[in-house]
């Protein structure tokens, strides 16, 4: 069964400051990963998802984040956080069959001014 | 722009009542996802459709849980005989079907669900 680890429920970020949003998973064989973002009172937005090739993928308002096969990684990250960054990020996991979205519980990023 | 929409947003409802949530995906979508998401967690999944086909199922689906996809558009959840640990957002998401993307979902706002 697959599964998402996110071992960090909150992440404080000064303004301006690099930030990283950690997540690692369990699949068998090669692994679909998605970053969405969850704002209050919101629905889930997609951020960004690997699928293949390129192990840094770039996604919505500077996001990226690398796929690290041997570490089972899947990490969100932005070079410059901004206080619009704040909300709850969520990583998700499938294989390649249809097996659904499995989630991870989320981790609350606070950006500081 | 017509998105995943869901109605109710909010239902306030006494234990033991029977509560109906609807989703209307994204026209094109012919899959269709509910997941259940409690305060502090990630969502769960709970069922999916493809077209009206009901494919999965997870365990978390009591049998007082029932979802229906009739004409492979719009979807209800209904949940009879509510008990307290059902308070949670309910949140639909649809998708087109793997073959054509990689199961990139698209979620609504959700419906929250308060059994008192």
């Amino acid at each position: 069964a697959q599964s998402v680890a996110q071992p960090e429920d909150q992440v404080n970020v000064a303004e301006g400051n690099p930030l990283t949003v950690k997540c690692t998973y369990s699949v068998s064989g090669n692994p679909y990963l998605f970053w969405y973002v969850q704002y209050p009172n919101r629905g889930l937005q997609f951020l960004l998802k690997y699928i293949t090739g390129d192990n840094l993928v770039k996604g919505s308002y500077g996001f990226e984040a690398e796929f690290n096969k041997s570490q089972t990684s899947f990490h969100l990250k932005k070079p410059s956080a901004l206080v619009s960054d704040s909300a709850l990020y969520f990583c998700a996991v499938r294989d390649r069959g249809n097996t659904p979205l499995v989630f991870g519980k989320g981790t609350r990023l606070s950006v500081i001014a | 722009d017509t998105g995943v929409s869901q109605n109710p947003r909010h239902k306030i409802t006494k234990r033991g009542q029977n509560v109906t949530f609807r989703c209307d995906p994204i026209s094109e979508h012919n899959r269709l996802y509910w997941y259940r998401q409690t305060l502090g967690q990630g969502p769960e999944f709970l069922t999916y459709f493809q077209n009206e086909a009901q494919l999965e199922k997870s365990r978390l689906l009591s049998d007082r849980f029932s979802a229906e996809r009739p004409k492979g558009s719009f979807s209800t959840l209904e949940i009879q005989r509510t008990e307290q640990g059902d308070s949670a957002m309910y949140l639909c998401a649809s998708s087109s079907s793997p073959g054509t993307n990689t199961g990139e979902l698209f979620f609504g706002e959700g419906s929250r669900l308060t059994v008192l």
